[in-house]
């Protein structure tokens, strides 16, 4: 099993919809997870960290966390076209050098 | 601009040639993450250093690729003689040292093609 797993996608859903972003991760990684946002080309971009179980909201973003499960994800509401770009899942290792763990990333296309 | 820098964005070496890249953290960061991202892949670890030390290199390739943190200027990643397959973008994220505080900022990258 990949430490952190994510479907690479594409994810398609129209203007205005609910986007639904997942990852799992393994017992190696840490407790900490990350939400990035990445353009074709350009850097990553954060958009939410979550360390506790439950969910996290900021704005039209809400990241829930599953500890039991080992699942995290992403919503984003009101899906727009500027949304569409690849999503990264990152947790932190346990050892806690504070390096992180990248899953494969989700393409998201949000269509008009 | 209080964000992460590197320089330069772009470069292009020949097969053999040494690439240096640089990365200067957000003000009031002393940690530096290097990670490379190859072409249709994720973002891979390779070194953590805090001013000058290294405290993880574990993603490093064992040859070629060396990194230093020094008291004074940026951080520089090296790679020495470098190949096709070291055609990657590069980044650079940085933290700071706030306890409790582990979000990475990401620099702009530098994109290294080889020829």
């Amino acid at each position: 099993q990949k430490e952190v797993e994510q479907n690479s996608g594409p994810l398609s859903v129209p203007e205005g919809a609910i986007a639904s972003l997942n990852c799992t991760y393994s017992d190696r990684v840490s407790q900490s997870f990350f939400w990035y946002r990445q353009y074709s080309g350009k850097s990553p971009e954060l958009i939410m960290s979550i360390y506790s179980n439950g969910d996290k909201e900021d704005g039209r973003f809400t990241a829930q966390l599953n500890k039991a499960s080992q699942y995290v994800s992403l919503l984003i509401r009101d899906s727009q076209p500027s949304d569409s770009a690849t999503y990264l899942c990152a947790g932190g290792r346990a050892s806690n050098t504070g390096k992180l763990i990248f899953g494969q990333g989700t393409t998201l296309q949000v269509k008009p | 601009n209080a964000g992460v820098m590197q320089n330069p964005r772009h470069l292009v070496r020949r097969r053999g040639q040494e690439a240096r890249l640089r990365c200067s953290p957000m003000k009031g960061h002393s940690h530096v993450y290097w990670y490379r991202q190859l072409p249709e892949e994720g973002l891979k670890f390779m070194v953590y250093l805090q001013k000058e030390n290294i405290i993880d290199e574990s993603g490093m390739p064992k040859e070629r690729f060396s990194a230093e943190f020094p008291k004074e200027g940026p951080s520089i990643l090296r790679i020495q003689q470098v190949v096709r397959g070291d055609s990657a973008a590069y980044f650079c994220a940085s933290k700071g040292t706030t306890v409790g505080t582990d979000t990475q900022y990401f620099g702009p990258g530098t994109r290294l093609t080889v020829l």
